[in-house]
């Protein structure tokens, strides 16, 4: 059965620096997104992507956050310069056409320290 | 504004015990409903969802749920519990198709043998 995968399981990086997470969605879905879980809380919504570019953001999406969906296969959230409310799990979602269920991968678990 | 309400951030029932997770939704457009199931360090996995049609629906592992518009309700049960249904369970929301989901804060639920 098709899966959604991430990359890194597990990300720990220093204040400042660029972290670059990675998602490889079900191949033949359309609608990709981006979601955190702080530890205690609950999901929340980053960014949607569909048609490659991005259809909705959410506050918490500002300009320290990207996406790219660089080769048609992969697709990516960077932090630019990551702060330490940053730590979170970040999952990674894909949607197919005519489907409103969105699949979610295991998720990269991101420790700033 | 859409928003979903878990009420009771944990429940603890006997195996072989009814489960009942209740969540109620606000939405100013026909909803979406979801509930999705997260076990310790996996990500989210879809149980069941609503979208059009019957209202009482069904899913993964003996759960289902019921839409009720005029409680505004999507309660999810299980007749009968077993110790691999203790997990954290969500319910979320969206608006329409290949939009944003929005989550509840999570039950996690928790079976006594």
């Amino acid at each position: 059965e098709p899966e959604v995968t991430q990359t890194p399981s597990h990300q720990v990086t220093q204040m400042g620096q660029e972290v670059i997470l990675r998602c490889v969605p079900i191949s033949n879905h359309l609608y990709f997104y981006w979601y955190r879980q702080i530890l205690g809380q609950k999901v929340e919504f980053l960014v949607s992507f569909y048609n490659n570019e991005i259809s909705e953001k959410s506050e918490i999406f500002d300009d320290q956050f990207s996406v790219e969906r660089p080769d048609g296969s992969n697709f990516t959230l960077k932090i630019r310069s990551t702060k330490l409310e940053d730590s979170a799990m970040y999952f990674c979602a894909s949607g197919g056409q005519a489907s409103y269920e969105q699949y979610f991968g295991p998720g990269t678990r991101l420790t700033v320290t | 504004a859409q928003s979903v309400t878990q009420l009771g951030s944990h429940v603890s029932v006997s195996e072989g015990a009814l489960v009942l997770l209740r969540c109620n939704y606000s939405s100013s457009v026909p909803p979406y409903l979801f509930w999705y199931v997260q076990y310790p360090n996996q990500g989210l996995q879809l149980l069941l969802k609503y979208t059009t049609g019957a209202t009482l629906v069904k899913g993964i592992n003996g759960f289902e749920a019921e839409f009720k518009k005029s409680e505004t309700s999507f309660h999810l049960t299980k007749p009968s519990a077993h110790m691999s249904d203790a997990a954290e369970y969500f319910c979320a929301v969206s608006k329409e198709y290949g939009n944003k989901l929005v989550f509840g804060a999570g039950t996690i639920l928790r079976v006594k043998s």
